[in-house]
């Protein structure tokens, strides 16, 4: 089955640090570029990172210098190092599959991220 | 940095078209794909590189792009395709998402 499993969420004091994964199955995971979205509750979509099937890395303002993507293609995982966390960080983070450099394909369920003291 | 402008929400009736709008400066010039997500589920890509409609989902669902507005046209719509609706383009290895809409089928 085609799927995108992320793992890692949880709560953490602001100023703190978090690693997500997330584990693809079903596809060729090495050719793919891979994303991390997240949404905060009644919230719209934002875009965090994205790690490209070359291994380059891209982050929005919002996070850069913050957070630090990665990938182990023989493990098929992505992953998202978050550190200086901050409340507003706190969200829904989905795992996402690049197509064509311009879309999203594929979507796991997401792992929730609460920033709080 | 680049911004996709969307109508909060959108009404409409059982069986008639809905049509919802994106925004953004030059749009037409960007490809623009587009997403489903209902209450508690993870987004669906519905449209994506303007017209291009993925397997598996409904004809009902298409879309343009020209000017400063893409547009997801839903004909003959369904109390199923009741949801959050997204736009997503590309600027310079940044990914933008419009603020969303939120599709009421009355």
């Amino acid at each position: 089955e085609v799927q995108l499993v992320e793992s890692g969420g949880g709560l953490v004091q602001p100023g703190g640090s978090l690693r997500l994964s997330c584990v693809a199955s079903g596809f060729i995971f090495s050719d793919f570029d891979m994303h991390w979205v997240r949404q905060s509750t009644g919230k719209g979509l934002e875009w965090v990172s994205a790690a490209d099937a070359a291994g380059d890395t891209y982050y929005p303002e919002s996070v850069k210098g913050r957070f630090t993507t990665s990938r182990d293609n023989s493990k098929k995982s992505l992953y998202l190092q978050m550190k200086s966390l901050r409340a507003e960080d706190t969200a829904l983070y989905f795992c996402a599959r690049g197509r064509a450099g311009w879309f999203f394909d594929l979507w796991g369920r997401g792992t929730l991220v609460s920033v709080s003291s | 940095s680049y911004d996709l402008a969307q109508t909060p929400s959108v009404s409409v009736a059982p069986g008639q078209t809905a049509s919802i709008n994106c925004s953004g400066d030059k749009l037409g010039d960007r490809y623009v794909s587009w997403y489903q997500q209902k209450s508690g589920q993870s987004p669906v890509l519905v449209i994506h590189e303007d017209d291009k409609r993925p397997s598996g989902i409904p004809e009902r669902f298409s879309g343009s792009n020209s000017g400063n507005t893409a547009t997801l046209t839903i004909s003959g719509t369904q109390p199923m395709d009741e949801g959050d609706y997204y736009c997503q383009a590309w600027e310079n290895s940044i990914w933008i998402f419009g603020g969303g809409t939120k599709l009421t089928v009355l």
